[in-house]
């Protein structure tokens, strides 16, 4: 199987750029990255998605690794309503592979 | 913008009883999953579908887990004889593959 590491936690000052990385050295050529967030236990709200090439959308950036081993989400401006666990999916034909997740807090 | 719903939002329910939770997922998507997550910790695969066959399980579902599509396009998930660690979030996701993964917002389940 797939497996996606994060680290467990992250700090980011407001207004400043938070990037979170992602490990999936084991992704295979046609799976997709997705990066997700939850907030108070929600459902799980889409950020970004992408199979090779960096992706840049209203919400954030993606930049994948030339050997797609690692990706990392940029929030550009990271505001206090980021705070949120990140959460770096590796969809396969089978499941979604689900990261451990980055417990994001935004402060002041 | 489509969704994915899910019923109910929240349920007790009572230690060895069964539940039944809900979802119905975008109509034209291919691939459907159930997860659970149990408060605090990681999100725990149960089962996927790809074009209405199940596609993969985990190790627990058949002990506890049974899902059907009773009309073509509901999910249904049963947990059998419910038990105090089965109190969790459960979601379901719909997609087709490379594109936008819509999960639903997910069944609150507290087993007492």
């Amino acid at each position: 199987d797939a497996k996606t590491t994060q680290p467990p936690s992250m700090d980011c000052a407001e207004g400043r750029a938070a990037n979170l990385p992602c490990n999936h050295s084991t992704i295979s050529g046609n799976e997709y990255v997705y990066w997700y967030r939850q907030i108070h236990s929600q459902g799980p709200q889409y950020i970004i998605h992408g199979l090779k090439n960096n992706e840049t959308n209203e919400m954030a950036s993606l930049i994948i690794t030339e050997d797609r081993k690692s990706s990392t989400l940029i929030l550009p401006h990271a505001t206090l309503r980021d705070t949120a666990v990140y959460y770096c999916i590796v969809a396969t034909t089978d499941k979604l592979i689900f990261g451990t997740g980055t417990r994001l807090q935004v402060f002041p | 913008e489509p969704e994915v719903t899910q019923t109910p939002s929240h349920q007790v329910t009572q230690m060895g009883q069964e539940v039944i939770l809900r979802c119905v997922p975008i109509s034209n998507h291919l691939y459907f999953y159930w997860y659970r997550q149990i408060l605090g910790q990681k999100v725990e695969f149960l089962v996927s579908f790809y074009n209405n066959e199940i596609s993969e399980k985990s190790e627990i579902f058949d002990d506890q887990f049974s899902v059907e599509r009773p009309d073509g396009s509901n999910f249904t998930l049963k947990i059998r004889s419910t038990k105090l660690e089965d109190s969790a979030m459960y979601f379901c996701a719909s997609t087709n593959l490379g594109n936008t993964i819509y999960f639903g917002e997910g069944s609150w389940l507290t087993v007492v």
